[in-house]
């Protein structure tokens, strides 16, 4: 069972948008900021967006994130069938001593 | 062009040690804290450990508190996870990662937080 908790699934069609949520705890989202990972099918998982909302350079706008209390939500605009993946969202826990992950969402551009 | 290249994976017996390690380059190593996270097969991801620019605070999971070891070399510019009392349950492909941020906790521990870029990973597995 993972500290934070997030959608197993989420699926839309291309050009349209996503949202997924990441829901947590005061020791974790609500003292600390929240970062998001893209995990492609056999490969690393990749930044997407840091501190919350900001963006790593080379990631398009079309990846958003925001917060709020403890919750995190990143969004996704004019899907494409290459943001297939799967996407974690991530932060610190200040009450375990340790970073902590979402279990993960699977994204299916239908 | 920032590269990680984790290697020192490989099968091991429940109660056995292994060594991995990961070669930093294209940036300068000791500006920045380092971690190692893990992804069993399947499965999500878990943070394993976190040291900082000068080896001079680290944290680790509960999971693994007592048996693995982080530390650092960064004349090598080189990351290690020594690994000792192996149990089937850390099978996983071991990620080396650069830390965005590290900072002091409420608590006062070191945090490691948001992680770029990423190592390609270096299996381990665990079975006897």
């Amino acid at each position: 069972q993972s500290v934070l908790t997030q959608p197993p699934s989420v699926s839309a069609a291309p050009g349209q948008k996503v949202t997924i949520s990441c829901s947590g705890s005061s020791p974790n989202i609500g003292k600390n900021s929240v970062s998001w990972f893209q995990q492609l099918p056999g490969t690393a998982p990749k930044l997407l967006i840091y501190d919350n909302n900001k963006r790593p350079s080379g990631i398009p706008d079309r990846f958003s994130g925001s917060k709020s209390g403890t919750s995190a939500t990143l969004g996704i605009t004019g899907l494409q069938t290459g943001d297939e993946a799967d996407y974690y969202c991530g932060t610190w826990d200040g009450s375990l001593s340790a970073g902590v992950f979402g279990g993960g969402t699977k994204l299916t551009v239908l | 062009e920032v590269q990680l290249v984790e290697s020192g994976g490989g099968v091991v017996r429940p109660g056995g040690s292994l060594r991995l390690s990961c070669a930093a380059s294209g940036f300068t190593f000791d500006d920045y804290g380092m971690s190692w996270v893990r992804q069993a097969p399947g499965k999500g991801l878990e943070w394993v450990s976190g040291i900082n620019w000068n080896g001079g605070s680290t944290g680790y999971a509960d999971s693994v508190k007592g048996r693995f070891t982080i530390s650092r070399d960064n004349a090598k510019t080189s990351l290690y996870l020594q690994m000792n009392s192996l149990r089937t349950e850390d099978t996983a492909l071991y990620y080396c990662a650069r830390v965005g941020t590290f900072y002091y906790d409420s608590s006062g521990y070191p945090a490691f937080n948001w992680f770029d870029p990423w190592g390609q990973g270096t299996l381990v597995t665990v079975s006897s």
